[in-house]
């Protein structure tokens, strides 16, 4: 069974506009990560953010976790059409096994 | 870091059908996984391929008709059996590093007809 729910399932935005997605979560989570996936491809790692980590960057990547509320969030600021992508987040559960569920997606269109 | 190879990447199989998909890492890794993603779907966990003994399968996924091997730390197949237009998807490998980061391989688009 799917672990995240993310919203929005798609977002259109114009070129140079941010880009928020959120994900929720059910259990417990040893951390927590993100990955684009373009038009059917490989999925890509953006970044991981561990469970005492309450936000993270990466260059336009800003990735906050609030565990009490078992949600995250991905900003992508000023975006570009290279952005246009599915977006998942993935999470592993505290017990450690490294299975990793993945959520539900957001399909992400920048508009130029 | 770990770059991992899938081959086929595309194939169109005939139902009925087999198919064993291949993956390569380039270096040794203690976790490899199989997930499946369906059309328009998210990422669904088929099993864990260990090596040196069968694999772990999720809820929902038998070995009879997704036979997993794991001969080494680099390599393991993962075959769809008995093939029917419902195992159209991607099959992606991935593995999981020491700093517990996913690596996919860039997946197998399977349609069957």
């Amino acid at each position: 069974s799917q672990q995240g729910e993310e919203d929005p399932q798609a977002l259109s935005i114009q070129e140079g506009e941010n880009a928020t997605m959120n994900c929720s979560y059910k259990t417990s989570i040893n951390n927590l990560q993100w990955y684009r996936q373009n038009s059917g491809r490989g999925l890509v790692h953006l970044i991981l953010i561990r469970s005492n980590e309450r936000e993270k960057h990466s260059g336009r990547l800003r990735v906050t976790l609030d565990t009490s509320k078992k949600s995250s969030s991905l900003l992508i600021t000023a975006s570009g059409a290279a952005d246009t992508a599915s977006y998942f987040c993935a999470t592993a559960t505290a017990s450690g096994t490294y299975k990793y569920i993945f959520g539900t997606g957001t399909r992400l269109k920048v508009l130029a | 870091s770990a770059v991992i190879s899938q081959k086929p990447s595309r194939d169109i199989c005939q139902r009925g059908t087999s198919l064993t998909i291949q993956c390569q890492v380039d270096s040794q890794v203690t976790m490899m996984f199989w997930y499946r993603q369906q059309p328009g779907q998210s990422l669904t966990l088929i099993a864990t391929a260990n090596q040196g003994s069968e694999a772990t399968y999720e809820s929902g996924f038998v070995i009879d008709k997704f036979p997993i091997s794991r001969p080494n730390l680099t390599f393991s197949t993962l075959t769809v059996s008995n093939m029917s237009p419902e195992d159209s998807s991607i099959y992606l490998c991935s593995v999981v590093t020491s700093g517990n980061t996913i690596y996919f391989g860039e997946g197998s688009w399977l349609t069957v007809v």
